[in-house]
């Protein structure tokens, strides 16, 4: 079965400073990775992925992730946070061989103030 | 990206009774989904709804209690029924775009149930 942990409910940092968003994954195969971002009563929007190749991803607003395969991770970050980025942050993943459906962490809550 | 589009972006509705949920995207997708996320909860499937075949149901989760339809390549409904407080979340659906071997799946903008 395929897992995916976000150890932090939530993520304090003051805009302009970078930040961090972790994500660690658990599947049988090779992993695709995704970061989606939601905003207070709206949908999911997609950010960025990992399918193959360059470890370091780049995605909408300025936000990239690193995949870590030794690590089982794809931590999310940004070098300098805006107090726009407030929102709730999902990693998710699925098994790249055979049919599998997409696997949601928990979700981490991010704030960035003033 | 798709666009997709959701009726009725919320509602209130009183127990034992049910609800029907639209989903509409602008382009064909082959593959469509339905999430359930409770109150500060994560996203958890619901079930795989693809044109012309039932719809897969994940566990936990009965054809009775959430039916699905998806007539065309465009379109889908998510009916909960026999409602209970229980029920009350945020539906999404979303399809998922396998073009160029992207995998990304787009979510559309939910319907927040409320359940008395």
């Amino acid at each position: 079965a395929q897992s995916v942990a976000q150890p932090e409910d939530q993520v304090n940092v003051a805009e302009g400073n970078p930040l961090t968003v972790k994500c660690t994954y658990s599947v049988s195969g090779n992993p695709y990775l995704f970061w989606y971002v939601q905003y207070p009563n709206r949908g999911l929007q997609f950010l960025l992925k990992y399918i193959t190749g360059d470890n370091l991803v780049k995605g909408s607003y300025g936000f990239e992730a690193e995949f870590n395969k030794s690590q089982t991770s794809f931590h999310l970050k940004k070098p300098s946070a805006l107090v726009s980025d407030s929102a709730l942050y999902f990693c998710a993943v699925r098994d790249v061989h055979g049919y599998s459906t997409l696997t949601f962490g928990k979700g981490t809550m991010l704030l960035v103030s003033p | 990206s798709a666009v997709i589009s959701q009726k009725p972006s919320r509602d209130i509705c009183q127990r034992g009774t049910s609800l029907t949920i639209q989903c509409q995207v602008d382009s064909q997708v082959t593959m469509m989904f339905w999430y359930r996320q409770q109150p500060g909860q994560s996203l958890t499937l619901i079930a795989t709804a693809n044109q012309g075949s039932e719809a897969t149901y994940e566990s936990g989760f009965v054809i009775d209690k959430f039916p699905i339809s998806r007539p065309n390549l465009t379109f889908s409904t998510l009916t909960v029924s026999n409602m209970s407080p229980e029920d009350s979340s945020i539906y999404l659906c979303s399809v998922e775009d396998r073009g160029a071997g992207a995998y990304e799946q787009y979510f559309g903008p939910g319907t927040r149930l409320t359940v008395t």
